[in-house]
């Protein structure tokens, strides 16, 4: 069975401050990627997807993510954070059909 | 487009009862699949609809089944409550037959098991 591991379940990062959260993920053949957000009492908001060519991504609020084959990483990235940014993400790798399997999350705390 | 849309928002059941959901996609979409989130398992995968036939099911006891209905509408079921039913419950569309995995979420339905 596939898998997605995000290894840190809490991260606190400064308003302005650059941000990345990892993602690694166990699959044998060419992954389709992806990251959600998810905001208290919110379901899941797609952030941006990876099926195939350009390995650097871009999403929606200004998110950006790279696909590295090597690492087995789909770690997501913005160089400037914003207050509204704090929320919780799930990376989440297609097993098949329509069915994601999703990582634990982890949750983005912004100081001010 | 109206988003997906999940009824009823919060529902608080006592044990042995059993409960409906309901989930309306995205107009178009075809696909809808369930999700339960907990704070124990996080998001894991119920079942997924697609022209009124269940296509994949995830690793959930036979209590929790699902429907979807000509509309594309569909409900889950879940018989026999228990208290580790407790769980947000999402539905997500897709659209067409493609299996892209481009999912739409709603709001999803709090279910509270007493």
């Amino acid at each position: 069975a596939q898998s997605v591991t995000q290894p840190d379940i809490h991260i606190t990062v400064s308003e302005g401050a650059s941000l990345e959260l990892r993602c690694n993920y166990s699959y044998g053949a060419t992954p389709y990627l992806f990251w959600y957000v998810q905001s208290p009492g919110q379901g899941l908001q797609l952030l941006l997807k990876y099926f195939s060519g350009d390995t650097l991504v871009q999403g929606i609020k200004g998110f950006e993510a790279e696909f590295k084959r090597s690492q087995s990483s789909f770690n997501l990235r913005k160089p400037s954070v914003h207050w509204s940014d704090a929320a919780e993400y799930f990376c989440a790798v297609l097993e098949y059909g329509n069915k994601l399997v999703f990582g634990a999350g982890t949750i983005l705390r912004v100081k001010s | 487009k109206a988003g997906v849309t999940q009824t009823p928002r919060y529902l608080i059941k006592t044990r042995g009862q059993q409960v409906t959901l309901s989930c309306s996609p995205i107009s178009g979409h075809r696909s809808v699949s369930w999700y339960q989130q907990t704070p124990g398992q996080g998001l894991q995968f119920l079942f997924e609809y697609f022209s009124e036939t269940q296509r994949n099911k995830g690793n959930f006891p036979g209590r929790f089944s699902g429907r979807q209905f000509s509309n594309s509408r569909s409900e889950m079921n879940v018989s026999t409550l228990e208290l580790g039913d407790s769980a947000l419950y999402l539905c997500a569309s897709t659209p067409g037959q493609s299996l892209s995995g481009e999912q739409y979420f709603g709001p999803g339905t709090r279910l509270t098991v007493t």
